[in-house]
């Protein structure tokens, strides 16, 4: 069956320096969202890509969607230790109409 | 907007037991999902239903669990003679449904279910 796999698992960073969490699907996707979950919380929708090649940006975050629509990145410029969490990029692919989650990536940033 | 809102939010019970989880959507939302997330892992994808009817059912969901959404608004899961791998965070999500496009989810705080 279809598995999204992102790397690295965990990263612990300086507040202020950058991270970048990788999202790799076995399958061709039609469209990714990236999903933020805090410790104790509920994972929350920060965007979707849907064409190939796409980049779109909310202020410090920088989201890709790879030509060949089978991955994807995160990229957070100077991070603060509101980002940390767990973030999990989340596909669909073929006929169906599930998203299936990748593994996350937990990120700590330390002050 | 009130959000997603499910309950109970903690659930302990004996191996054996039948169990119940109630989801409260979005009031707008046509769609609802029910996912899985154990410690460590992302959510693992139970069922959905637009509106009433359940289109998508997960293969790794034994005859065990069971999932309504009868009137179209909230949902009940089940999991009957529950078992120690039972034990996870269920969590609900809603959205809209739009033909051609892809609407985010919105998730509950989730049921934390606990069998001892």
């Amino acid at each position: 069956g279809q598995q999204v796999m992102q790397i690295p698992q965990y990263q612990h960073v300086q507040e202020g320096e950058d991270f970048t969490t990788y999202c790799n699907s076995s399958t061709t996707l039609s469209n990714i969202q990236w999903y933020k979950q805090r410790p104790g919380g509920h994972p929350v929708f920060l965007i979707q890509l849907v064409k190939s090649g796409e980049v779109k940006k909310q202020k410090r975050l920088t989201f890709q969607f790879g030509e060949a629509k089978k991955n994807s990145s995160l990229h957070i410029t100077a991070t603060q230790t509101t980002d940390v969490g767990t973030y999990f990029c989340a596909g669909r692919g073929g006929a169906t109409n599930k998203l299936i989650f990748g593994t996350g990536t937990l990120l700590a940033v330390q002050p | 907007d009130t959000g997603v809102s499910q309950n109970p939010r903690h659930k302990i019970t004996k191996r054996g037991q039948n169990v119940t989880f109630r989801c409260d959507p979005i009031s707008e939302h046509n769609r609802l999902y029910w996912y899985r997330q154990t410690l460590g892992q992302g959510p693992e994808f139970l069922t959905y239903f637009q509106n009433e009817a359940q289109l998508e059912k997960s293969r790794l969901l034994s005859d065990r669990f069971s999932a309504e959404r009868p009137k179209g608004s909230f949902s009940t899961l089940e999991i009957q003679r529950t078992e120690q791998g039972d034990s996870a965070m269920y969590l609900c999500a809603s959205s809209v449904f739009r033909v051609g496009s892809n609407q985010p989810q919105h998730f509950g705080d989730g049921t934390r279910l606990s069998i001892l």
